[in-house]
């Protein structure tokens, strides 16, 4: 099945570190979401982005949707140890159907 | 608001045994739930589209006969997995739709040996 490109694949860091990651996609999408996930458990809903170019808080998480709408990026500022999981990207084209296509993900560790 | 659950959180399952299982929408209704599988440190892969009273719309490459979705309600979608083999051993979410969001389910390991 499809896949969105996500990047990078783990990241290992000091707490109070900001993180980066972003995701790619070769097609439009109206819709990208992030969500976090953690071992043995669904993902969670982070943040949505609806228009392209939109720049979106959620505490200590901004996302943005890429002018382009083919992606978007996700920041976490000041990283504390609850911050570990995978992180995923999704990707919605809505309309007709509101199928979420999913990034590869980003596993997020951080020592105390 | 908008919790979805999952029965059973886990199951070990003999090989060419059926396994069902349940995704509910606790507090919406939803009229689409999703079936998704994820296989050990990958990504979610959509299995199948649940339309409430109608059948199910699988993802190209999904056995349609071998994993069977019946959403008989707004707020029950069951998936069953027929016929088991070691290499369905996944870890099964679902989601269900209020609006145009998508809330999912804890999951439910299988391990058929």
């Amino acid at each position: 099945g499809q896949q969105l490109n996500q990047s990078p694949q783990s990241m290992f860091i000091q707490e109070g570190e900001d993180v980066s990651m972003n995701c790619t996609s070769s097609s439009i999408f109206n819709t990208w979401l992030w969500y976090k996930q953690e071992p043995g458990e669904g993902p969670v809903l982070l943040i949505a982005l609806y228009k392209a170019g939109e720049l979106t808080s959620n505490g200590r998480l901004t996302a943005q949707f890429g002018i382009t709408r083919k992606d978007s990026f996700l920041n976490i500022s000041a990283s504390i140890p609850s911050d570990v999981g995978i992180y995923f990207c999704a990707g919605q084209i809505g309309g007709a159907t509101n199928k979420l296509i999913f990034g590869t993900g980003t596993l997020l560790a951080v020592q105390p | 608001g908008a919790v979805v659950s999952q029965h059973p959180s886990w199951v070990i399952c003999k090989s060419g045994t059926s396994v069902k299982i349940e995704c509910r929408s606790l507090d919406f209704q939803a009229t689409t739930m999703f079936w998704y599988r994820q296989f050990p440190k990958q990504s979610l892969m959509l299995m199948a589209t649940s339309n409430e009273g109608s059948k199910a719309t699988y993802e190209q490459g999904v056995e349609k006969d071998k994993f069977l979705i019946n959403h008989a309600s707004l707020t029950l979608s069951t998936l069953t997995v027929t016929s088991a083999h070691p290499e369905d051993s996944s870890f099964y979410i679902c989601s269900a739709t209020r609006t145009a969001e998508q809330y999912f389910g804890p999951g439910t390991r299988l391990t058929v040996t």
